[in-house]
């Protein structure tokens, strides 16, 4: 259980244009979910936390109007890159959240390679 | 600050053991996690610490001491698909996940 599916697994595009993440769960709701972005050889950056119904929780430095979030169902969340530039490339992963505690705490969709050219 | 420390770069042999230690300085502790991730992909659950102690799962264990903020993660006869990276991450006090840089594992014949 716990199945957590996101695409596109990969996507170039030009410089200004907008891309749509989609992450939806399979088997599951949760109310909650987050957004990730990984640059090469780093951590995982928490860029946003969503919860159903409601406007996502920007992290410091995270730009809202630049990565909008939506969040619509307890099985369904979005993330729009609007304007994207070569510095936007980088992996994107989603995850909903299980519970507040314990080990399935997160699960993770596969993640969203972007390059931007 | 939170702050999570684990080593940027490991090499091992196959077939041999290799241990990757985290330390970590967080706001409350509710649990640390250690995560797979493979190049390329999300991370995979691999283990959950919550009390002191060892657990071990299969050929992966895992040992938290929270009195010193350590854990490690310890990987028994290594195989070529264990090439990854191997992140530790710890659940604070508001049930948010600190996550460190990771540690890329290489396994070599």
């Amino acid at each position: 259980g716990a199945v957590v599916s996101q695409h596109p697994s990969w996507v170039i595009c030009k410089s200004g244009t907008s891309v749509k993440i989609e992450c939806r769960s399979l088997d599951f709701q949760a109310t909650t979910m987050f957004w990730y972005r990984q640059f090469p050889k780093q951590s995982l950056m928490l860029m946003a936390t969503s919860n159903e119904g409601s406007k996502a929780t920007y992290e410091q430095g995270v730009e809202k109007d630049k990565f909008l979030i939506n969040h619509a169902s307890l099985t369904l969340s979005t993330l729009t890159v609007t304007s994207a530039h070569p510095e936007d490339s980088s992996f994107y992963i989603c995850s909903f959240k299980l519970g507040d505690s314990g080990a399935n705490v997160l699960t993770f969709g596969a993640g969203s390679r972007l390059t931007v050219l | 600050g939170q702050n999570i420390d684990q080593p940027t770069e490991m090499t091992a042999t196959e077939g041999a053991i290799v241990q990757i230690n985290c330390t970590y300085q967080t706001s409350g502790f509710n649990g640390l996690f250690w995560y797979q991730q493979h190049a390329g992909e999300a991370p995979t659950f691999l283990s959950y610490n919550v009390l002191d102690g060892l657990e071990e799962k299969g050929r992966f264990s895992s040992f938290l001491s929270r009195s010193k903020g350590y854990s490690y993660l310890l990987l028994k006869e290594l195989q070529m698909k264990d090439s990854a990276s191997y992140l530790c991450a710890v659940l604070d006090s508001n049930y948010q996940l600190i996550w460190g840089a990771g540690t890329k594992l290489i396994i070599k014949p």
